[in-house]
């Protein structure tokens, strides 16, 4: 069964901080690997990759995949409140169903 | 705005009770996935449509639940006689999959569920 694990599962920062989020997946037939943000409301997107090694950036946020070892981060650098959210991660196989693990909840305190 | 609507967005039910839940996606999207998603949780797969055929359903999906997209336009989730476990945010999810190419796919803004 395809599986997906983040860690932590919550993080308390301050503003400026720097946060790694991890995500470890274990999925048939591997595509993509995709991180979504998620305020009390849908998930909104934020990457996705396919390829190992090549860095995605936008803004403060950077995400990078290792499909030998199996697992993902996000970076997310000078941490601001409004970072404040549940950070969801999402493997898809071959028919493109997301399976997401159960998220990592960051606050970032004043 | 993704572009995928749902509706309702809120829906209060008794236990026993059937509700609809409507999914309109992107219009050019063939793919459309179900999800349900519980306080705390991660969502998890239910169901999916590539145009009107549906491809696969989670074992999540009881028989009291049942998904259609008849034109492979919008979609239907049904659920008949709810029970309390039935609570939940439900959402859409919508893409276009060709033989290759982005596994993006944009949610709708959910469906809240609470079954009394």
């Amino acid at each position: 069964e395809d599986k997906v694990v983040q860690s932590p599962l919550s993080l308390v920062v301050h503003e400026g901080d720097t946060v790694t989020l991890n995500c470890s997946y274990e999925v048939t037939n591997f595509r993509s690997l995709l991180w979504y943000k998620q305020e009390k409301k849908a998930p909104t997107f934020l990457f996705m990759l396919t390829s190992s090694g090549i860095e995605k950036k936008s803004g403060r946020l950077s995400s990078i995949l290792d499909k030998k070892e199996l697992f993902s981060i996000l970076n997310i650098t000078a941490t601001q409140t409004g970072d404040s959210a549940v950070y969801l991660c999402a493997a898809t196989g071959a028919n493109s169903k997301l399976t997401f693990g159960k998220g990592i909840t960051l606050s970032v305190r004043p | 705005d993704t572009g995928v609507s749902q509706d309702p967005r809120h829906k209060i039910t008794k236990r026993g009770q059937n509700v609809t839940f409507r999914c309109d996606p992107i219009s050019e999207h063939n793919r459309l996935y179900w999800y349900r998603q519980t306080l705390g949780q991660g969502p998890e797969f239910l169901t999916y449509f590539q145009n009107e055929a549906q491809l696969e359903k989670s074992r999540l999906l009881s028989d009291r639940f049942s998904a259609e997209r008849p034109k492979g336009s919008f979609s239907t989730l049904e659920i008949q006689r709810t029970e309390q476990g039935d609570s939940a945010m439900y959402l859409c999810a919508s893409h276009f999959r060709a033989t290759s190419g982005p596994d993006e796919q944009f949610f709708g803004p959910g469906t809240r569920l609470t079954v009394l």
